[in-house]
C-alpha cells in the first residue's frame, strides 16, 4: 500500500512549468513527503523532500498544503531529460523500519519539444 | 550524496541456478535496502540489509530464496536462488542518508530463461 494516489501520466511542452500532484490524505504527523524520479534504464534519483513547509531546490520546488493532504512538484521549466516517472512516496523519518520507501505506480510525464 | 556500484549490470541465467548481486557502497551506511522492479512495474523491496544482524523480509519474500549477506557497513550481496523465467526483474540496492535520502544502484537486469 503506497498511500499516495498520483495520476498515471502527464504531458508537458518543453520550457514550460509542470505542476505534478500527489494526494496522501493519510499522512501522519511525522511523515515526509518525498519525490524520486527514474528515467529509463536507470535507477531512481532524489528529487525533493520536506515535511510541512514548501522547500526549493535546484531540481525542483514542492508545495505542501496547509493540511498536508495533497503535494505538488513543480518543475519549472520542463525539459526533455526531465521525462521521466515520478514518484511521489510518504515515508517516516523516526527511524528504523520506518525507512523503508513504499513505491506506488507514480506519473509517467512526458514531455514534448 | 553516496555512490552505489552495483555489479553485474546485467545477466542472463539459465532456470534453476543462482545469482548473487554485489552492491558496494563509497562510505558507511547503516541500512541497505534491495529493490525488485517487475518489467513495466514499480519497485517492490524484498528486504532491508542490517550490518550484524538477520535481513528483514518484505511480505512474499523468503530467506531460501532472496538470501542476503552484509559482511561490513559497505557492502551487501543479494542471491536469487533456483531461478525461474518469473525471477525476471531488475533489482536494485539503496542507501538511506539523512541529508540526502535515498540513492539506488542502477540495476542488475536479469532474464532468466
Amino acid at each position: 500500500d503506497a498511500k499516495t494516489t498520483q495520476p498515471n501520466s502527464m504531458e508537458s511542452n518543453e520550457e514550460e512549468p509542470v505542476h505534478l500532484p500527489c494526494n496522501h490524505s493519510t499522512i501522519s504527523g511525522t511523515d515526509y513527503i518525498h519525490w524520486y524520479r527514474q528515467l529509463p534504464s536507470q535507477g531512481p534519483e532524489y528529487v525533493i523532500h520536506g515535511l510541512t513547509s514548501n522547500v526549493n531546490n535546484r531540481m525542483a520546488s514542492l508545495a505542501i498544503a496547509e493540511d498536508r493532504k495533497s503535494s505538488t512538484l513543480i518543475l519549472h521549466r520542463a525539459t526533455l531529460r526531465d521525462a521521466a516517472v515520478y514518484y511521489c512516496i510518504r515515508s517516516s523519518n523516526s527511524g528504523g523500519s520506518n525507512y523503508k520507501l513504499t513505491f506506488g505506480k507514480g506519473t509517467l510525464l512526458t514531455v514534448n519539444p | 550524496s553516496a555512490v552505489i556500484s552495483q555489479k553485474p549490470s546485467r545477466d542472463i541465467c539459465q532456470r534453476g541456478t543462482s545469482l548473487t548481486i554485489q552492491c558496494q557502497v563509497d562510505s558507511q551506511v547503516t541500512m541497505m535496502f534491495w529493490y525488485r522492479q517487475q518489467p513495466g512495474q514499480s519497485l517492490t523491496l524484498i528486504a532491508t540489509a542490517n550490518q550484524g544482524s538477520e535481513a528483514t523480509y518484505e511480505s512474499g519474500f523468503v530467506i531460501d530464496k532472496f538470501p542476503i549477506s552484509r559482511p561490513n557497513l559497505t557492502f551487501s550481496t543479494l542471491t536469487v536462488s533456483n531461478m525461474s523465467p518469473e525471477d525476471s526483474s531488475i533489482y536494485l540496492c539503496s542507501v538511506v542518508d539523512r541529508v540526502y535520502g535515498y540513492t539506488f544502484g542502477s540495476g542488475t537486469r536479469l532474464t532468466v530463461v
